[in-house]
């Protein structure tokens, strides 16, 4: 069964500086998302990654995944207040031919002036 | 384009009765996933509907169900409720069923407090 482990589960920032959370995956999985979630809100879809080695980009943040290590990584460059919120990672896990996300607890990221 | 969804937003009812949910997809897209969102549990998938028929399941009793509708609309019912059914339920819809490089889009939720 996948599970999804992400840390730290809170992050507190000052801004400027950069931080990197981490997301685990315990099996083979072929597809690795990160969300955002603001308080009292839905998710917002940040990356898809799909392949090894895949790196995606958007204003400061960054995500990566390596296949082989069953590990994404979400880096945030020279963090601002706006960063605020909630990060899940989610990875695909199978049932036969179809198959649902598995979230990781949340990494609740407060950045403070 | 409209996005997904969801009403009622907020909801509460009291322990044993049922309730009812509802999601509308985002216009073309086919698949409506359920979440439950718990500080405890964190996201957990309920149940995944496509073409009016359920085509995955999570781990949860028998009184969650659901159903969709020929329009992709899909509601969700929990029977007999219970305190720790209090929660954030997602829906995210998407164009076809989960399969690969199929990307979902999450509703904005019903907030259900069970008192």
């Amino acid at each position: 069964e996948l599970k999804v482990e992400q840390n730290p589960l809170f992050l507190s920032m000052q801004e400027g500086k950069n931080y990197t959370i981490y997301c685990n995956y315990s099996t083979t999985s072929d597809r690795l998302y990160w969300y955002r979630q603001d308080p009292g809100k839905s998710l917002e879809s940040l990356f898809v990654l799909l392949s090894n080695g895949a790196v995606k980009q958007e204003g400061r943040l960054m995500a990566s995944l390596d296949t082989k290590a069953r590990l994404s990584t979400l880096h945030i460059t020279a963090a601002v207040h706006d960063l605020s919120a909630t990060y899940f990672c989610a990875a695909f896990s199978y049932r036969g031919s179809q198959g649902n996300l598995i979230f990781g607890k949340g990494t609740k990221l407060s950045v403070k002036p | 384009k409209a996005g997904v969804t969801q009403t009622p937003r907020y909801l509460i009812k009291t322990r044993g009765q049922q309730v009812t949910l509802s999601c509308s997809p985002i216009s073309g897209h086919r698949s409506v996933s359920w979440y439950q969102q718990t500080p405890g549990q964190g996201l957990q998938f309920l149940f995944e509907y496509f073409s009016e028929t359920q085509r995955n399941k999570g781990n949860f009793p028998g009184r969650f169900s659901g159903r969709q509708f020929s329009n992709s609309r899909s509601e969700m019912n929990v029977s007999t409720l219970e305190l720790g059914d209090s929660a954030l339920y997602l829906c995210a819809s998407s164009f076809l069923s989960s399969g690969p490089y199929n990307e979902q889009f999450f509703g904005p939720g019903t907030r259900l407090t069970v008192l």
